[in-house]
């Protein structure tokens, strides 16, 4: 059964940095593009950072230079470094696997990043 | 970027009304949409793909059509457990998804 399980989340300063895991089973991570997703409160779903199987990295504007997406395969564990957080950025993180029309087919159950 | 225009934000309707929710994209995408349901407090989980392909274990109430720019999620019958928001996504050029419409209880 593939399950992501996110954890690492909570409460940061403005300023400071945090890194969230995504932990799979299920399936070997590495062989399959992974992505993360966030939702602030109240607010609708943004896709801003994605690693394909080959190891390539995009983000979101918003992203970019402030968030790193990267995977432990020994781990089978996806991370997300976030530094330099703002209010903004507070958010349900959610990791997510690219599947088939490069859809988001499977969804970890989010982890709570609050910037205050 | 692609951006994506979901309509109407938000509705209410019935048990057992048809509901049409629509997806335009800014240029033209092929067939690279992808629909998702999200219930309060959960993750969203993915109900088609490539606009028409229904994921394993949708119900057949379901079902997407369009290509290139315009899109449709067609609810048939809405069912009490079908009460949530519903976010269109392309993946033609990096990803995007639309801002969401809410289905509620008349």
């Amino acid at each position: 059964e593939v399950q992501l399980v996110e954890s690492g989340g909570g409460l940061v300063q403005p300023g400071g940095s945090l890194r969230i895991s995504c932990a799979a089973s299920g399936f070997t991570l590495n062989n399959y593009w992974m992505h993360w997703v966030r939702q602030a409160p109240g607010k609708g779903l943004v896709w801003f950072a994605h690693i394909s199987n080959d190891g390539r990295t995009t983000y979101a504007d918003f992203a970019k230079g402030r968030f790193t997406i990267s995977r432990d395969t020994a781990q089978n564990t996806l991370y997300l470094q976030m530094n330099s957080l703002r209010g903004e950025d507070t958010a349900v993180y959610y990791c997510a696997r690219g599947g088939h029309n490069y859809a988001l087919d499977y969804w970890g159950q989010g982890t709570r990043v609050t910037v205050s | 970027d692609i951006q994506l225009t979901q309509s109407p934000s938000s509705l209410s309707a019935f048990v057992g009304d048809r509901v049409t929710i629509t997806c335009r994209a800014s240029q033209r995408i092929s067939n690279y949409l992808n629909w998702y349901q999200q219930k309060p407090g959960k993750a969203p989980t993915l109900l088609i793909t490539g606009a028409s392909s229904l994921q394993g274990g949708v119900p057949s109430r379901f079902s997407g059509s369009g290509s290139g720019t315009d899109f449709t999620l067609t609810i048939s019958s809405l069912q009490p457990e079908d009460f949530a928001a519903y976010y269109c996504q392309q993946s033609y050029i990096s990803w995007t998804f639309g801002q969401g419409t809410k289905v509620e209880v008349k």
